[in-house]
């Protein structure tokens, strides 16, 4: 079956604009997490969703980053007033349940470039 | 604090030879333990997971780790390398109190010398 999608593959904004990522999770599986990779280093968390629940915001690294999710359909990113220091590699996973022995999917991720 | 180390950022092998890649982890609780490739340019893909069941895994590519609760490490191996097997490698530590915490390692990256 399909896997996890995330749109644009790649973004080049300027600095100040406002952008805007895109995830589509597997169907049916409930759990998503957004992560941030900088060049050459690790995995960031940033934002986790489950459900219906309250998302667990705890990885945001400042105020001009939110994230939305529907239901357990697709989530979007929004990076406000970019920064140059905000150019990293944006991947989404999905996983079917909360539990811990379920793994992650991983989509492709959205390479975004500040200038 | 619960937490995974990844001892090597980069290790180096010749092709044909054996691969080891470390990885500590401490935890209060019986954790998942997983392993994930990422090649150059491309997503994260899983090589194998432990989920408290046979201690030793199998995996893709012919890698497996071995679940150590005594010395709290989960280290992968494969008995040949190829030169395919070029790539970045996360360990992974799922469970603890909470469901939603994930903690990666750092991430050993893997050169394949002919």
């Amino acid at each position: 079956g399909a896997g996890v999608s995330q749109s644009p593959s790649n973004k080049v904004t300027e600095k100040g604009k406002d952008v805007e990522l895109r995830c589509d999770p597997i169907s049916g599986h409930t759990a998503l997490y957004w992560y941030r990779q900088r060049l050459g280093q690790g995995l960031e968390f940033l934002i986790y969703f489950q459900g219906n629940s309250a998302p667990d915001k705890s990885g945001l690294p400042s105020d001009r980053f939110s994230a939305e999710r529907t239901g357990e359909s697709v989530s979007t990113l929004t990076i406000q007033r970019t920064q140059q220091e905000d150019s990293a590699v944006y991947l989404c996973a999905s996983r079917l349940a909360p539990g811990e022995s379920y793994e992650q999917y991983f989509g492709p991720g959205t390479r975004l470039t500040v200038t | 604090a619960q937490s995974v180390t990844q001892l090597d950022s980069h290790v180096s092998v010749s092709e044909g030879t054996p691969v080891l890649l470390r990885c500590n982890y401490s935890s209060s609780y019986s954790p998942s333990l997983f392993w994930y490739v990422q090649h150059p340019n491309k997503g994260l893909q899983l090589l194998l997971k432990y989920t408290s069941a046979a201690t030793l895994v199998k995996g893709i590519n012919g890698f497996e780790a071995e679940f150590k609760k005594s010395e709290t490490s989960f280290h992968l191996t494969k008995p040949s390398a190829h030169m395919s097997d070029a790539a970045e490698y996360f360990c992974v530590v799922s469970g603890y109190s909470s469901a939603s915490k994930i903690i990666f390692g750092s991430g050993t990256r893997l050169s394949i010398r002919p």
